[in-house]
């Protein structure tokens, strides 16, 4: 168990339509990442945020937007959603907000777009 | 940015012979590598990594080389189990700078390990 809790596991919604994602990271984690894995595309790099302030930023769309809250827990928000979005999507954390330090991820929110 | 090129896609061994998964980067400016093994219905889980200022490193059976010159490094599983058996993803980034383009991964490496 790598302490980050992501919910839901699974979500099943129409296009069109606005989900949100939520992960609590490993106590005393302070950054959260997140990151899209697709058959075809793998691994893919969202954004970070780090003791509430966005720090990078990958590949996310911009009907995509997340934000880190004073708790430290973080939601990943996916509006008008498309098929394309079907995914898994992972919440990771680390300790610190420098890249290369070790990630922790979650075990992921399987989104399903019909 | 940074692309990184992970081979093979499939890998099938006998239980108890080496598994090796190789993978190259493109940025010289990265120099920090990490290994994460995926089992089914999970998350990416780390398993051994390296930084730039280290050739070779060691943790029981699994072992992890780079060469920096060459931009490639590569996993090594000597004495392979059951519980091997997994999709095993590379990745690259510059640790401790501000690279903003998070962790880089591989396309990954299904490791079936035969009985």
């Amino acid at each position: 168990d790598s302490g980050v809790t992501q919910t839901p596991k699974h979500l099943i919604t129409a296009t069109g339509q606005r989900v949100t994602l939520r992960c609590s990271p490993r106590s005393g984690d302070l950054s959260v990442y997140w990151y899209q894995q697709s058959l075809d595309q793998g691994l893919q790099f969202l954004i970070q945020y780090y003791n509430g302030e966005e720090r990078a930023k990958g590949n996310i769309l911009e009907r995509f937007s997340a934000q880190q809250f004073p708790d430290l827990h973080s939601e990943l928000n996916l509006s008008s959603l498309e098929l394309g979005d079907s995914a898994l999507y992972f919440c990771a954390s680390s300790v610190k907000g420098e890249m290369g330090t070790p990630l922790h991820f979650g075990n992921g929110t399987r989104l399903t777009v019909t | 940015g940074e692309n990184v090129e992970q081979h093979p896609s499939t890998l099938s061994v006998q239980e108890g012979d080496s598994a090796v998964i190789k993978c190259t980067y493109s940025d010289s400016a990265s120099n920090y590598f990490p290994w994460y093994k995926q089992e089914l219905g999970k998350g990416p889980q780390l398993i051994i990594d390296i930084r730039s200022n280290v050739g070779e490193k060691k943790d029981q059976r699994i072992a992890v080389t780079l060469n920096k010159t060459a931009k490639h490094f590569s996993l090594h599983i000597t004495e392979t189990q059951p519980e091997d058996s997994a999709v095993y993803f590379c990745a690259a980034s510059q640790w401790g700078g501000g690279g903003a383009d998070g962790l880089t991964f591989g396309k990954g490496t299904h490791l079936i390990i035969q009985p």
